[in-house]
């Protein structure tokens, strides 16, 4: 298996602060994907940076992408209870999808 | 509406039944893949089809088959489950490696 790894693999914060959530990869990518999972349902797309890309943004959700070190991670800004969830990384090349171990993110309010 | 639908939701049955758990998409798209979900080891893949007739291995393709007849069906077959496959199951579909679109999932326990 060429599993990417996720760090960490949990987080606790209080509403109102930020989680950054980082994901490393072993195989080249044509890009890489974050989805969210709540409470083993379907999983939600959140955000996908081509390898050509070093940063991304969308809403409270900014990624960022090193191809050097294999490495990703996302920042929510302003964490809200909702934001809850497990939260994944893809990689995506030569036709597979490689998914990282996830991490739970718990926000308090 | 845009969706990936999967059937059953919720399967029990006893090792060496065989099944079949569907799924469909109403997307036109062409990459369709399965994935299972076990605790601690997030998502891996199981098969994957680019297109009709076109389909490959993932990482974990022992004990499965798939079938690619049609561009919106791709079922995921168990000819002999065993208990080692109790799992939750993700059925997803996307324009090649780009957003994957998932089903709800089906959980699925083999006694």
């Amino acid at each position: 298996s060429q599993q990417g790894e996720e760090d960490p693999q949990a987080l606790s914060i209080q509403e109102g602060e930020n989680a950054t959530m980082n994901c490393s990869y072993k195989t080249s990518i044509n890009n890489l994907q974050w989805y969210r999972q709540n409470s083993g349902r379907g999983l939600v797309h959140l955000i996908l940076i081509r390898s050509n890309e070093r940063e991304k943004h969308s809403g409270r959700l900014r990624v960022t992408l090193d191809t050097s070190k294999k490495s990703s991670s996302l920042l929510i800004t302003a964490s809200r209870a909702a934001d809850t969830a497990s939260y994944f990384c893809a990689t995506a090349g030569t036709y597979k999808y490689i998914f990282g171990t996830g991490t739970r993110l718990k926000v308090l309010a | 509406e845009a969706q990936v639908t999967q059937n059953p939701r919720y399967l029990i049955t006893v090792t060496g039944k065989k099944l079949t758990v569907t799924c469909s998409q109403n997307m036109n798209h062409e990459y369709m893949s399965w994935y299972r979900q076990d605790p601690g080891l997030g998502l891996r893949q199981i098969y994957y089809s680019m297109n009709v007739e076109v389909t490959d291995k993932g990482d974990v393709p022992e004990g499965y088959k798939v079938s690619r007849k049609e561009k919106r069906n791709f079922p995921l077959i168990l000819e002999s489950p065993s208990p080692n496959q109790t799992s939750l199951y993700f059925c997803a579909s996307s324009d090649l490696e780009e957003t994957q679109y998932f089903g709800p999932g089906t959980r699925l326990l083999v006694l």
